[in-house]
């Protein structure tokens, strides 16, 4: 199958600073992501779609102004969490759309706040 | 959307089959039922997906309901590599694109 890789894999920061999460599509062109955030023994929960060379499209209750989505290339997209704070806490994931009916999903990034 | 219910958690032993049961009552005609699994630490991985036939890959099979209104996911032969949250999820017609929303799923271990 297909390979999406995510970096970093874990990254701790500081309460009030930005973060920066690459998703990408290694040996296929993805013209969509989906980026998902996963709290502890809970399930994902869908944050954006990601269309290469469009603006994202947020689900309902997910803040655009904090959660930057760049999808510049149609191997790359990236996730900025903005004015981290411990509450943002938690395991993101990124997937790529395959040519038909499947996603590929990146290995996760664990981000820590403190 | 349409929803999923699975059971939250099932118990198997090693090299026996594992039958995960989905039910999806309110699925529309051009929903595909798609499976993901996913190991603890790690990004989902995609399973089988089916929309009204049986089918079978190197992983698993899928059975599906005449009704279409549940679905099994069968593991032949569970190792303690398949101990992971298993989880069903009903896709529109519009293939990789159409977003997946993910429910609670079905945590599976496996017994030596």
């Amino acid at each position: 199958g297909a390979v999406v890789s995510q970096h970093p894999s874990r990254v701790i920061c500081k309460s009030g600073t930005s973060v920066k999460i690459e998703c990408r599509s290694l040996d296929f062109q993805a013209t969509t992501m989906f980026w998902y955030r996963q709290f502890p023994k809970q399930s994902l929960m869908l944050m954006a779609t990601s269309n290469e060379g469009s603006k994202a499209t947020y689900e309902q209750g997910v803040e655009k102004d904090k959660f930057l989505i760049n999808h510049a290339s149609l191997t790359l997209s990236t996730l900025t969490v903005t004015s981290a704070h411990p509450e943002d806490s938690s395991f993101y994931i990124c997937s790529a759309a395959g040519l038909l009916y499947e996603q590929y999903f990146g290995p996760g990034t664990r981000l820590t706040v403190t | 959307d349409a929803k999923t219910t699975q059971p939250n958690s099932m118990e198997s032993n090693e090299e026996e089959p594992v039958h995960l049961p989905c039910n999806h009552s309110t699925i529309s005609g051009t929903d595909y039922i798609h499976w993901y699994r996913q190991l603890p630490s790690q990004g989902p991985e995609y399973v089988i997906h089916g929309l009204t036939s049986n089918v079978n890959n190197r992983m698993a099979s899928l059975a599906i309901a005449e009704d279409r209104k549940s679905s099994t996911l069968i593991l032949h032969r569970a190792t303690l590599r398949d101990a992971a949250v298993y989880y069903c999820i009903l896709r529109g017609y519009g293939g990789a694109t159409n977003k997946l929303i993910f429910g609670t799923g079905t945590l599976l271990a496996v017994q030596p």
